[in-house]
């Protein structure tokens, strides 16, 4: 059971490329999210899929679009990056009432 | 808006030693509660959760938290460290109702000394 899959693990990119990551779970869950952790600031929730069609903006959604594709796969798009952008993302899904959260293993993202 | 508060952002204990983690909540009702454990270079894990009922949670590795609405606190704890402990720990709320999503503090990274 992979529960929740990301991809790329790694990837520098540089100042105006773009770029889309991509997460898909394996759990049947409605709900999915995108976060962004840097240090000292915890985890900052940039936008979220309650269930599938439907998407809202988080704490931090300036820079990034999302997609729900389906159930399963819920991708974050960078469309012109930016230094400030460098962080770690975390993709995570629950069921609709969010009362745990499994969370992917991370896209270390460098921008340059 | 609600939001987490996590005391001390480095914690160091002796292997052995009690474990306290401190986390406040700002809610004017009181929320979801969770504790979740980063190991270096992976994604977070649930330790535990208080949804409704006992306020005294028990989790995954010997870990524990009480809900204390009194206090708006809902600290981890456990009674001996052992050095397979060291990692980060975040405290998260969720409302009953509105966004349901997470809100993380900042973060507590525990250090155990041999």
């Amino acid at each position: 059971n992979a529960g929740v899959t990301q991809t790329p693990k790694f990837q520098v990119l540089k100042t105006g490329q773009s770029m889309t990551l991509q997460c898909a779970q394996d759990m049947n869950h409605n709900s999915m999210y995108w976060y962004r952790q840097d240090p000292g600031m915890g985890l900052r929730l940039i936008y979220y899929s309650a269930s599938e069609g439907t998407t809202d903006k988080g704490e931090v959604p300036n820079g990034y679009n999302v997609s729900r594709l389906n159930k399963r796969e819920f991708s974050l798009r960078l469309e012109s990056a930016a230094p400030s952008q460098t962080s770690v993302y975390f993709c995570a899904s629950s069921e609709v009432d969010a009362r745990e959260a499994f969370f992917g293993q991370g896209t270390r993202l460098t921008v340059v | 808006a609600q939001s987490v508060t996590q005391l001390g952002s480095h914690v160091s204990v002796s292997e052995g030693a009690l474990v306290l983690l401190r986390c406040n909540y700002s809610s004017s009702v009181p929320p979801y509660l969770f504790w979740y454990v980063q190991y270096p270079n992976q994604g977070l894990q649930l330790l535990l959760k208080y949804t409704t009922g006992a306020t005294l949670v028990k989790g995954i590795n010997g870990f524990e938290a009480e809900f204390k609405k009194s206090e708006t606190s809902f600290h981890l704890t456990k009674p001996s460290a052992h050095m397979s402990d060291a990692a980060e720990y975040f405290c998260a709320v969720r409302r009953y109702t509105g966004r349901r999503a997470l809100t993380f503090g900042s973060g507590t990274r525990l250090q155990v000394q041999p």
